[in-house]
């Protein structure tokens, strides 16, 4: 089975300040990863995603992240964060090639301050 | 493009009652739809994996006969809370993913409903 861990569960930083936020899974086999994000009121809606090749991945509004194999580790990335980055960010994990659905993370909590 | 909708959006019912909450996908066909969990302040939970034309996959811990799933069409899949307690109030979301991709590929999802059984 999938597991997924969010370290941070509630952040809190001022417009401007770079974002590290932390995701690591658990699963025995090749699998894809994504980051979600859910705006206040709104619905999910995928910032990126990895399934091979580079392991960096670039998504929307500026976000990347970075898949690490050894570290079971995809964290997600911002240089600069804004006020409308406020939102809950999901990590999420499912098994290549297989019919799952996602595995999620219990989310982080960003708050931006302006 | 590749908008799912939900319905209703919020519902209250009593103990006891069903509750039907149908998720669609607006613009494009989707074989396999997903339904999840969110408790107040956790993740999202996996429930069930529903494919048009055949008989949903339940998760461990889920209870098929609690939660019916059907999967008429290729744009539409119905969930329905029968016997609805408190413990069953919960925000139940969808997701869809596009027939033309990988089951494993980008899924789509749905505002979601908000559930309450008084």
């Amino acid at each position: 089975a999938q597991s997924v861990s969010q370290h941070n569960h509630h952040v809190i930083l001022s417009e401007a300040a770079s974002l590290e936020l932390g995701c690591n899974y658990s699963y025995g086999g090749t699998v894809n990863l994504f980051w979600y994000v859910q705006y206040p009121g709104q619905h999910l809606q995928l910032l990126l995603k990895y399934f091979s090749g580079d392991p960096l991945v670039k998504g929307i509004k500026g976000f990347e992240a970075e898949f690490i194999k050894s570290k079971f580790s995809f964290n997600l990335r911002k240089p600069s964060v804004q006020w409308s980055d406020t939102a809950e960010y999901f990590c999420a994990v499912n098994a290549r090639g297989g019919a799952d659905g996602l595995t999620f993370g219990k989310g982080t909590h960003l708050i931006i301050q302006p | 493009g590749a908008v799912v909708s939900q319905h209703p959006s919020r519902v209250i019912c009593k103990s006891g009652t069903s509750v039907k909450i149908e998720c669609r996908s607006l613009d494009f066909q989707a074989t396999t739809m997903f339904w999840y969990r969110q408790f107040p302040k956790k993740s999202l939970m996996l429930m069930a994996t529903s494919n048009e034309g055949s008989k949903a996959t339940y998760e461990q811990g889920v209870e098929k006969d609690k939660f019916l799933i059907n999967h008429a069409s290729l744009t539409l899949s119905t969930l329905t809370v029968t016997s609805a307690h408190p413990e069953d109030s919960s925000f139940y979301i969808c997701s869809a993913v596009p027939t033309t991709s990988a089951v494993t590929d980008t899924q789509y999802f749905g505002p979601g409903t908000r559930l309450t059984v008084l």
